[in-house]
């Protein structure tokens, strides 16, 4: 079945150690999403890439990068994680230009990775 | 800015009733559509139902419901015949075609259901 995967479904790291989440998808989907989500919150945008263009939300901390090497992957690196960092990561996909106006734009999640800090 | 409000941190129905989750949305835009998405415990985010501000019909999907009220900017789900499988975190989220179509979501609603 077609899909947006996530691994690893759960991942521990130190604090400041780099790590980096993969997200792929079977829907040949040219837009990915990171979205951070902290317990019982809403899921908060940090990113997109239409294709290959990138589109960093205004509040995104710095610490935050995202790569996508070609259409089925990409990836989320935390480069010093902090503490307050410790969230669940959702990848989301899409087929439309998000910055197209008048047009629909249904995501479909992946399962997240859960990412815990110590 | 959009914003979207879900009063009802937590929920719980007795299986095989109805319950009702509430939203409320601000926005100064006109075209726009409306979601519920579910989170499962552990489990990825699905849509459950998507409302198009310019139909005034309802969305239905089979047990899921929505009572849209534009000038109210009131959009809240009814789920008929709750059933176990139906406990989660409910989002209520907003998408503006005009400027972008980013997904703004309400802060959830837990929903328990019991047997």
């Amino acid at each position: 079945d077609a899909m947006v995967i996530q691994n690893p479904r759960y991942q521990v790291t130190q604090f400041g150690k780099p790590v980096t989440l993969s997200c792929s998808q079977t829907l040949n989907h040219n837009v990915m999403y990171w979205y951070q989500q902290k317990s019982s919150q809403a899921p908060k945008l940090l990113f997109h890439y239409y294709d290959k263009d990138f589109n960093n939300e205004a509040d995104t901390p710095d610490n935050f990068q995202s790569r996508r090497p070609n259409t089925s992957f990409c990836f989320l690196d935390i480069r010093s994680p902090g503490l307050g960092d410790a969230a669940m990561y959702l990848c989301a996909t899409s087929t439309t230009n998000p910055r197209a106006k008048n047009e629909y734009n249904e995501q479909f999640f992946g399962p997240g990775t859960r990412l815990t800090v110590l | 800015a959009q914003t979207v409000t879900q009063s009802q941190p937590e929920m719980s129905v007795q299986e095989a009733e109805t319950v009702t989750l509430s939203c409320t949305y601000d926005t100064s835009e006109n075209n726009y559509y409306l979601f519920w998405y579910k989170q499962p415990p552990s489990r990825q985010m699905i849509l459950v139902i998507r409302q198009e501000a310019y139909k005034q019909q309802n969305a239905t999907e089979n047990r899921f419901s929505v009572n849209f009220q534009k000038a109210a900017k009131s959009f809240s789900l009814k789920i008929s015949d709750s059933q176990l499988g139906d406990t989660a975190m409910y989002f209520c989220a907003f998408m503006t075609t005009e400027a972008g179509n980013m997904l703004t979501f309400g802060g959830g609603t837990r929903l328990m259901v019991k047997p």
